[in-house]
């Protein structure tokens, strides 16, 4: 079974509107993080956000949200006010126990965002 | 910039041939990572090593090893090199071993002809 799932392949937003791309992840570990990543066509693999499974409240970083909702194991990015230099790749990738002996990140397939002017 | 330096950024070579990949972590960081992005694969761990020792290890072909050296450097040696192997190989390091963010590299993209 996949363990992070980004069911849209592609998507368009019109610039200045606000914008979702879903994640859903699958873990049976209670210790987890998750992240997006962006990969603008230069490709780069840029950290945008984190949520570890403890938070309390949804992770914001500027104009970054992650709508983070536990029980329906979704950690969704939104990204209010799009711009032009927002069209790129978005990996959401989960890291699975805090303190086993790897970390690796598990990523999904991606989402790739297209602002329109 | 993630502070994470690869080189080198690009690398054409021929098949059954042998290269290395060099990367050097954030100050500070003593965990290094290496994954590969290929389009069939999507974006897959290799493998982790932690102030010079190997931690974790993912989806790393026989063919493929690293190394990561006293001043916290890390190699990645791919060698009798196939097609397949064609990719981006990114390199990421962290703080620690733990809840730390990873930042990546600007990644080395191999073409195997």
């Amino acid at each position: 079974a996949q363990k992070i799932t980004q069911t849209q392949p592609g998507m368009f937003v019109q610039e200045k509107e606000a914008v979702t791309l879903d994640c859903t992840y699958d873990t049976s570990d209670p210790s987890y993080g998750l992240f997006w990543y962006k990969q603008p066509s230069s490709g780069e693999m840029i950290f945008l956000i984190y949520q570890g499974s403890y938070d309390q409240q949804n992770a914001t970083e500027g104009r970054y949200s992650l709508n983070f909702q536990k029980a329906r194991k979704s950690a969704n990015l939104v990204i209010s006010a799009s711009q032009l230099g927002d069209s790129a790749m978005y990996f959401c990738a989960m890291r699975e126990g805090f303190f086993n002996a790897g970390n690796m990140l598990t990523f999904g397939g991606g989402t790739r965002l297209m602002v329109k002017p | 910039d993630s502070g994470v330096t690869q080189t080198p950024k690009h690398l054409i070579t021929a098949t059954g041939q042998r290269v290395t990949l060099r990367c050097s972590p954030r100050s500070g960081d003593l965990s290094v990572y290496w994954y590969q992005q290929s389009l069939d694969q999507g974006l897959q761990f290799l493998i982790q090593y932690y102030n010079g020792e190997e931690r974790a290890k993912g989806n790393i072909l026989e063919r493929f090893s690293a190394q990561q050296f006293p001043d916290l450097h890390s190699e990645l040696n791919l060698s009798s090199l196939e097609l397949g192997d064609s990719a981006l190989y990114f390199c990421a390091s962290s703080a620690r071993s733990g809840v730390d963010t990873q930042y990546f590299g600007p990644g080395t993209r191999l073409t195997v002809l």
